[in-house]
């Protein structure tokens, strides 16, 4: 059955670092990996999509990287701002057992202080 | 604008009383979803479906039913809701790429408490 973790739970950064999260699963067999943000009381927002054949995404100031065959994922945020506080999920799609399942990590809270 | 909507946002009904939550999309997405989110155990995934007339159960699809009529349309039923279902519910579409789901858009919420 598949797991994703995500580490650390919490996160307390000074503006102006650049920071990585981490997201692990058991289960290689995916179709693609997604990052989100969450703000509290609201809904995801989609920050990067990586598919299982891409190494890795970019935008602006967010880098996703894979790396199947060790089941992880890293999101890199560069030059952290107090805007980027927030929750961040990371979800894979498999396609082993239960395919087309969306399995969520356990998100990691993000604090950047001004 | 592109987006999935979800009503009511907030709901409190009583035990047994059943209820309906509406979610619809305007991107001719072929994936939809039903998620409930509750603290400490993350996102889980309810219902879904790859197409119209077409679902399948998620992780935790006990007390609750779905239909897809329509490619837009994906309701979420709670036929006798407990206390146990109080939670944060999301909606989300997506393409179907190849044979799976793609980048997920989700809807803003719908809370609910079953008194």
């Amino acid at each position: 059955k598949q797991e994703v973790t995500q580490i650390p739970a919490a996160l307390s950064v000074p503006e102006g670092e650049n920071l990585v999260l981490n997201c692990s699963f058991t289960d290689s067999a995916i179709y693609n990996l997604q990052w989100f943000r969450q703000d509290p009381g609201k809904g995801l927002t989609s920050l990067l999509l990586i598919q299982s054949s891409q190494r890795e995404q970019t935008s602006g100031r967010l880098n996703a990287s894979l790396d199947k065959s060790s089941g992880r994922s890293t999101l890199y945020i560069a030059a952290s701002q107090p805007g980027d506080s927030a929750t961040y999920l990371c979800a894979v799609v498999n396609y082993g057992g239960a395919t087309n399942k969306l399995i969520f990590g356990t998100g990691t809270l993000l604090a950047v202080q001004p | 604008e592109a987006q999935v909507t979800q009503n009511p946002r907030y709901l409190i009904t009583v035990t047994g009383k059943k209820l309906t939550v509406t979610c619809s999309q305007n991107m001719n997405h072929e994936y939809m979803s039903w998620y409930r989110q509750d603290p400490g155990l993350g996102l889980r995934q309810i219902y879904y479906s790859m197409n119209v007339e077409v679902t399948d159960k998620g992780d935790v699809p006990e007390g609750y039913k779905v239909s897809r009529k329509e490619k837009r349309n994906f309701p979420l039923i709670l036929e006798s809701p407990s206390p146990n279902q109080t939670s944060l519910y999301f909606c989300a579409s997506s393409l179907i790429i190849g044979t799976h789901p793609n980048e997920q858009f989700f809807g803003p919420g719908t809370r609910l408490t079953v008194l």
